[in-house]
Protein backbone atom coordinates (compact mmCIF):
# COMPACT_ATOMS: atom_id res chain seq x y z
CA UNK A 1 0.00 0.00 0.00
CA UNK A 2 0.79 3.30 -1.17
CA UNK A 3 2.59 5.29 2.51
CA UNK A 4 3.89 8.48 3.15
CA UNK A 5 6.22 9.85 5.59
CA UNK A 6 7.25 13.01 6.99
CA UNK A 7 9.14 12.77 9.85
CA UNK A 8 9.25 16.49 11.31
CA UNK A 9 5.98 17.64 12.55
CA UNK A 10 7.27 21.38 13.30
CA UNK A 11 10.02 23.61 12.62
CA UNK A 12 10.58 27.34 13.49
CA UNK A 13 13.44 29.11 11.37
CA UNK A 14 14.44 32.92 11.59
CA UNK A 15 13.32 34.75 8.38
CA UNK A 16 16.53 33.95 5.25
CA UNK A 17 17.22 30.97 6.97
CA UNK A 18 17.62 28.19 4.26
CA UNK A 19 15.18 24.93 5.77
CA UNK A 20 14.21 21.55 4.19
CA UNK A 21 11.18 19.49 4.15
CA UNK A 22 11.76 15.84 4.24
CA UNK A 23 9.17 13.34 2.60
CA UNK A 24 9.96 9.84 1.94
CA UNK A 25 7.34 7.22 0.83
CA UNK A 26 6.95 3.48 -0.05
CA UNK A 27 4.72 2.25 -2.52
CA UNK A 28 5.61 -1.33 -5.55
CA UNK A 29 4.16 0.72 -8.35
CA UNK A 30 6.93 1.30 -11.04
CA UNK A 31 4.74 4.57 -12.08
CA UNK A 32 3.61 6.96 -9.80
CA UNK A 33 3.33 10.74 -9.16
CA UNK A 34 4.69 12.83 -6.29
CA UNK A 35 3.54 16.16 -5.18
CA UNK A 36 3.86 18.84 -2.43
CA UNK A 37 0.91 21.05 -1.48
CA UNK A 38 1.35 23.93 1.10
CA UNK A 39 -1.62 24.87 3.36
CA UNK A 40 -1.35 28.30 4.68
CA UNK A 41 -3.62 29.95 7.26
CA UNK A 42 -6.73 30.19 5.52
CA UNK A 43 -6.81 26.51 4.82
CA UNK A 44 -6.86 26.22 1.38
CA UNK A 45 -4.38 23.39 -0.16
CA UNK A 46 -2.61 25.33 -3.02
CA UNK A 47 -0.82 23.09 -5.24
CA UNK A 48 3.57 23.55 -5.51
CA UNK A 49 5.08 20.43 -7.65
CA UNK A 50 4.22 17.55 -9.43
CA UNK A 51 6.79 14.82 -9.79
CA UNK A 52 6.31 11.52 -12.04
CA UNK A 53 8.63 8.74 -10.99
CA UNK A 54 10.55 8.89 -14.52
CA UNK A 55 12.13 12.42 -14.03
CA UNK A 56 14.59 12.50 -11.25
CA UNK A 57 16.16 15.69 -12.45
CA UNK A 58 15.86 18.24 -9.36
CA UNK A 59 13.83 21.39 -9.97
CA UNK A 60 14.24 24.80 -9.30
CA UNK A 61 11.40 27.39 -8.82
CA UNK A 62 12.57 30.87 -7.80
CA UNK A 63 13.53 30.24 -3.79
CA UNK A 64 11.46 26.89 -3.58
CA UNK A 65 13.98 23.80 -4.88
CA UNK A 66 12.85 19.88 -4.80
CA UNK A 67 15.29 16.72 -4.68
CA UNK A 68 13.74 13.73 -6.27
CA UNK A 69 15.64 10.42 -5.14
CA UNK A 70 14.12 7.20 -6.24
CA UNK A 71 17.34 5.11 -4.41
CA UNK A 72 16.12 6.41 -1.62
CA UNK A 73 12.36 6.69 -2.09
CA UNK A 74 12.30 10.35 -1.02
CA UNK A 75 10.87 13.83 -2.60
CA UNK A 76 12.34 16.64 -0.26
CA UNK A 77 11.66 20.17 -0.81
CA UNK A 78 13.81 23.27 0.18
CA UNK A 79 13.17 26.64 0.60
CA UNK A 80 16.30 28.81 0.40
CA UNK A 81 16.07 32.25 2.57
CA UNK A 82 12.85 31.78 3.61
CA UNK A 83 10.25 34.32 4.25
CA UNK A 84 7.32 35.19 6.47
CA UNK A 85 4.98 34.41 3.94
CA UNK A 86 5.99 30.70 4.08
CA UNK A 87 5.08 29.75 7.15
CA UNK A 88 2.50 27.25 6.78
CA UNK A 89 1.96 23.39 6.88
CA UNK A 90 3.35 21.84 3.92
CA UNK A 91 2.00 18.29 3.09
CA UNK A 92 3.85 15.70 0.67
CA UNK A 93 1.44 13.59 -1.94
CA UNK A 94 1.86 10.20 -3.41
CA UNK A 95 -0.11 9.18 -6.38
CA UNK A 96 -3.12 6.10 -5.22
CA UNK A 97 -1.80 2.48 -6.05
CA UNK A 98 -2.53 1.21 -9.57
CA UNK A 99 -2.42 4.70 -10.43
CA UNK A 100 -5.91 5.64 -8.44
CA UNK A 101 -7.04 9.14 -8.56
CA UNK A 102 -6.47 9.00 -4.13
CA UNK A 103 -4.23 10.51 -3.30
CA UNK A 104 -2.14 9.67 0.00
CA UNK A 105 -0.66 12.57 1.78
CA UNK A 106 1.60 12.35 4.88
CA UNK A 107 1.10 14.58 7.99
CA UNK A 108 2.22 17.30 7.00
CA UNK A 109 4.78 19.80 8.30
CA UNK A 110 4.09 22.83 10.24
CA UNK A 111 6.57 25.42 9.26
CA UNK A 112 7.08 28.71 11.44
CA UNK A 113 9.16 31.33 9.87
CA UNK A 114 9.68 34.15 12.56
CA UNK A 115 10.67 37.82 11.11
CA UNK B 1 -15.94 30.93 -10.60
CA UNK B 2 -12.71 31.67 -9.99
CA UNK B 3 -11.72 28.64 -7.34
CA UNK B 4 -13.20 26.23 -5.58
CA UNK B 5 -16.56 27.25 -3.29
CA UNK B 6 -17.09 24.79 0.09
CA UNK B 7 -20.42 25.94 2.27
CA UNK B 8 -20.67 26.07 5.07
CA UNK B 9 -17.41 26.97 6.12
CA UNK B 10 -18.52 26.09 9.20
CA UNK B 11 -20.99 23.53 10.92
CA UNK B 12 -21.76 23.17 14.33
CA UNK B 13 -24.53 20.19 14.87
CA UNK B 14 -25.87 17.55 17.41
CA UNK B 15 -24.95 13.79 17.55
CA UNK B 16 -27.60 11.99 15.51
CA UNK B 17 -28.17 14.84 13.10
CA UNK B 18 -28.29 15.17 9.43
CA UNK B 19 -25.76 17.06 7.46
CA UNK B 20 -25.19 18.31 4.04
CA UNK B 21 -21.81 20.12 3.04
CA UNK B 22 -21.93 21.76 -0.49
CA UNK B 23 -18.96 21.96 -3.33
CA UNK B 24 -18.76 24.36 -6.18
CA UNK B 25 -15.71 23.00 -8.17
CA UNK B 26 -13.63 25.20 -10.75
CA UNK B 27 -15.91 25.73 -13.88
CA UNK B 28 -14.47 23.16 -16.31
CA UNK B 29 -13.43 20.67 -14.38
CA UNK B 30 -14.58 17.18 -14.69
CA UNK B 31 -12.93 15.79 -11.65
CA UNK B 32 -14.23 16.60 -8.23
CA UNK B 33 -12.70 15.01 -5.02
CA UNK B 34 -13.58 14.90 -1.34
CA UNK B 35 -10.78 14.59 1.20
CA UNK B 36 -11.22 14.55 5.23
CA UNK B 37 -8.86 16.20 7.77
CA UNK B 38 -8.72 15.54 10.96
CA UNK B 39 -6.29 18.06 13.56
CA UNK B 40 -2.76 17.49 12.77
CA UNK B 41 -3.18 14.73 9.99
CA UNK B 42 -3.06 15.08 6.22
CA UNK B 43 -6.16 14.94 3.91
CA UNK B 44 -7.71 11.70 3.72
CA UNK B 45 -9.50 10.58 0.36
CA UNK B 46 -13.29 9.96 0.38
CA UNK B 47 -14.95 9.94 -2.78
CA UNK B 48 -14.01 11.56 -6.22
CA UNK B 49 -16.21 12.25 -9.44
CA UNK B 50 -15.80 12.04 -12.55
CA UNK B 51 -18.72 13.80 -14.05
CA UNK B 52 -21.67 12.64 -12.58
CA UNK B 53 -20.36 9.40 -11.87
CA UNK B 54 -18.04 8.48 -8.69
CA UNK B 55 -15.81 6.71 -9.34
CA UNK B 56 -14.31 5.51 -6.52
CA UNK B 57 -15.49 6.03 -3.41
CA UNK B 58 -13.75 3.65 -1.45
CA UNK B 59 -12.74 6.17 0.86
CA UNK B 60 -16.03 6.33 2.66
CA UNK B 61 -15.81 5.39 6.55
CA UNK B 62 -19.19 3.85 6.58
CA UNK B 63 -22.83 4.07 4.80
CA UNK B 64 -23.82 7.09 6.94
CA UNK B 65 -21.38 9.26 3.92
CA UNK B 66 -23.13 10.03 0.69
CA UNK B 67 -22.26 12.04 -1.99
CA UNK B 68 -23.57 13.29 -5.24
CA UNK B 69 -23.04 15.43 -8.10
CA UNK B 70 -26.09 14.91 -10.50
CA UNK B 71 -25.35 17.46 -12.85
CA UNK B 72 -21.79 16.79 -13.04
CA UNK B 73 -21.14 19.89 -11.63
CA UNK B 74 -21.99 20.98 -7.71
CA UNK B 75 -21.53 17.94 -5.26
CA UNK B 76 -23.30 17.71 -1.77
CA UNK B 77 -21.72 15.25 0.88
CA UNK B 78 -24.33 13.77 3.19
CA UNK B 79 -23.68 12.88 6.48
CA UNK B 80 -26.33 10.79 8.33
CA UNK B 81 -26.64 10.19 12.10
CA UNK B 82 -23.57 12.51 12.70
CA UNK B 83 -21.27 11.23 15.44
CA UNK B 84 -18.47 13.35 17.50
CA UNK B 85 -15.66 11.61 15.38
CA UNK B 86 -17.24 12.69 12.34
CA UNK B 87 -15.46 16.27 13.64
CA UNK B 88 -13.22 17.64 10.77
CA UNK B 89 -12.45 19.86 8.19
CA UNK B 90 -13.75 18.41 5.06
CA UNK B 91 -11.93 19.57 1.91
CA UNK B 92 -13.18 19.71 -1.57
CA UNK B 93 -10.93 19.55 -4.65
CA UNK B 94 -11.39 19.62 -8.12
CA UNK B 95 -9.41 19.07 -11.70
CA UNK B 96 -8.90 19.34 -15.42
CA UNK B 97 -9.07 15.60 -16.56
CA UNK B 98 -5.25 14.73 -16.88
CA UNK B 99 -5.72 10.90 -18.55
CA UNK B 100 -2.40 9.91 -17.06
CA UNK B 101 -3.54 7.74 -14.80
CA UNK B 102 -2.52 9.38 -10.57
CA UNK B 103 -0.99 12.66 -12.51
CA UNK B 104 -4.12 14.91 -11.54
CA UNK B 105 -3.39 18.33 -9.56
CA UNK B 106 -6.06 19.38 -7.44
CA UNK B 107 -7.29 22.88 -6.55
CA UNK B 108 -8.50 22.30 -3.30
CA UNK B 109 -11.55 25.00 -1.43
CA UNK B 110 -10.86 26.39 2.00
CA UNK B 111 -13.11 23.57 3.42
CA UNK B 112 -16.07 23.27 5.74
CA UNK B 113 -15.31 22.33 9.04
CA UNK B 114 -17.62 20.23 11.00
CA UNK B 115 -17.83 20.20 14.51
CA UNK B 116 -20.33 17.58 16.19
CA UNK B 117 -21.22 17.86 19.61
Amino acid sequence: AQKVTQAQTEISVVEKEDVTLDCVYETRDTTYYLFWYKQPPSGELVFLIRRNSFDEQNEISGRYSWNFQKSTSSFNFTITASQVVDSAVYFCALSGQGGSEKLVFGKGMKLTVNP
Amino acid sequence: GAGVSQTPSNKVTEKGKYVELRCDPISGHTALYWYRQSLGQGPEFLIYFQGTGAADDSGLPNDRFFAVRPEGSVSTLKIQRTERGDSAVYLCASSLWDRTPGANVLTFGAGSRLTVL
